[in-house]
């Protein structure tokens, strides 16, 4: 098993371009999320999804998009890149929301 | 409100002995993970306390008394790899605003000295 893959390790962007971070497990796992850790901040959820087809938000949602059309993958979307998107994203994924989360190895983000 | 306070540095000798607390004020609680973060890293999970006791797992044990509202992990023998930060999460079923989410403190950063 690979567990949580995410690509790119590393992108640099410019104000206002768009992009989308990708993630994918093969756990079979029903729930996966999205969080966004800066210095300071701690780990905070942008993102969740309880299965492929349902998606809601969590504490950060503004300025990004998620889709779920199979259980494996969970891709996000920047819509319109700021400066204060620059940070580490992390995808995570769990049989359930109640069982602990496996992280992804990350995506360093850089808006400029 | 919801809160976990974890000190934000702390610094031992390797070989030694160290225990990293945890602090929660929640409206309800359904578990309380440990995970390990190494810089430039994804966390890593180290341990699930959801009754109150001890839960040893090597040289990693980790202590929940729900009561207090606290939680600690005891790290023995130290070694250098052992340098990172040390994440307290807890599960709260009764968190209205996003129901199915962890509450995440800011982590403890771990220094092992030789």
């Amino acid at each position: 098993n690979a567990g949580v893959t995410q690509t790119p390790k590393f992108q640099v962007l410019k104000t206002g371009q768009s992009m989308t971070l990708q993630c994918a497990q093969d756990m079979n796992h029903e729930y996966m999320s999205w969080y966004r850790q800066d210095p300071g901040m701690g780990l905070r959820l942008i993102h969740y999804s309880v299965g492929a087809g349902i998606t809601d938000q969590g504490e950060v949602p503004n300025g990004y998009n998620v889709s779920r059309s199979t259980t494996e993958d969970f891709p996000l979307r920047l819509l319109s890149a700021a400066p204060s998107q620059t940070s580490v994203y992390f995808c995570a994924s769990s049989p359930s929301w109640e069982d602990t989360q496996y992280f992804g190895p990350g995506t360093r983000l850089t808006v400029l | 409100g919801q809160n976990i306070d974890q000190p934000t540095e702390m610094t031992a000798t390797e070989g030694a002995i160290v225990q990293i607390n945890c602090t929660y004020q929640t409206s309800g609680f359904n578990g309380l993970f440990w995970y390990q973060q190494h810089a430039g890293e994804a966390p890593t999970f180290l341990s699930y306390n959801v009754l109150d006791g001890l839960e040893e797992k090597g040289r990693f044990s980790s202590f929940l008394s729900r009561s207090k509202g606290y939680s600690y992990l005891l790290l023995k023998e130290l070694q250098m790899k052992d340098s990172a930060s040390y994440l307290c999460a807890v599960r709260d079923p009764y968190n209205a605003g996003n129901n199915r989410k962890l509450i995440w403190g800011l982590g403890t950063s771990l220094a092992v000295n030789p």
